[in-house]
């Protein structure tokens, strides 16, 4: 069964460096999502991406944040200079339409900022 | 105002019996879908069952059913039959119509553990 991936599943960095989170969305899917859940709390949303571009973002992904799709298959989220509230888990999701579809999600990766 | 609340941050139930999540949501949009997802300890989410609103009848997956009441804006899942698996969090999501961005707005989870 197709699943998105998701690399690295968890990843340690300091305070201002730049870290760069992969995913694989599955194949024949058309639209790309980023959210996080810091620890214990609920998952937020980051930006959805369709057709090459951002289509959506929230208020937490600001000026640090980037998205990009590379190549046919990747997905990545750029984070320019990180801080010790970017510490958390950070989910991939892809879905075949912009409709109903449930979105199918990684397993994630977890960045910790110290 | 909160778009879904999960009013239980706990809950426990026997293994064998049912269980009910609660969800409320918070929309003016008539087309909306909402959706369940399970989050065991290892992180993951892993779908478990969507509802459209203009779906006649709750949705069922296995053991899992929706109990969906529109006039009351409320998509509560149902777990029939427990088992010490099902203990994760738990949370309900809502998508609204498609030119928003199709984000998920989701709850807050709700911890459930199945007592052997």
């Amino acid at each position: 069964e197709p699943e998105v991936t998701q690399t690295p599943s968890h990843q340690v960095t300091q305070m201002g460096q730049e870290v760069i989170l992969r995913c694989v969305p599955i194949s024949n899917h058309l639209y790309f999502y980023w959210y996080r859940q810091i620890l214990g709390q609920k998952v937020e949303f980051l930006v959805s991406f369709y057709n090459n571009e951002i289509s959506e973002k929230s208020e937490i992904f600001d000026d640090q944040f980037s998205v990009e799709r590379p190549d046919g298959s990747n997905f990545t989220l750029k984070i320019r200079s990180t801080k010790l509230e970017d510490s958390a888990m950070y989910f991939c999701a892809s879905s075949v339409s912009g409709s109903y579809n449930e979105q199918f999600f990684g397993p994630g990766t977890r960045l910790t900022v110290l | 105002a909160q778009k879904i609340t999960q009013t239980q941050p706990g809950m426990f139930v026997q293994e064998k019996e049912a269980v009910t999540l609660d969800c409320t949501y918070d929309t003016s949009d008539q087309s909306y879908g909402l959706f369940w997802y399970k989050q065991p300890s290892s992180g993951e989410m892993i779908f478990l069952i969507y509802q459209g609103s203009y779906d006649e009848q709750n949705a069922t997956e296995g053991r899992y059913s929706l109990n969906f009441q529109k006039a009351r804006k409320s998509a509560n899942l149902v777990i029939s039959a427990s088992q010490l698996g099902d203990s994760a969090m738990y949370f309900c999501a809502m998508r609204e119509v498609p030119n928003t961005g199709n984000q998920f707005y989701f709850g807050t989870g709700t911890s459930l553990t199945v007592i052997p």
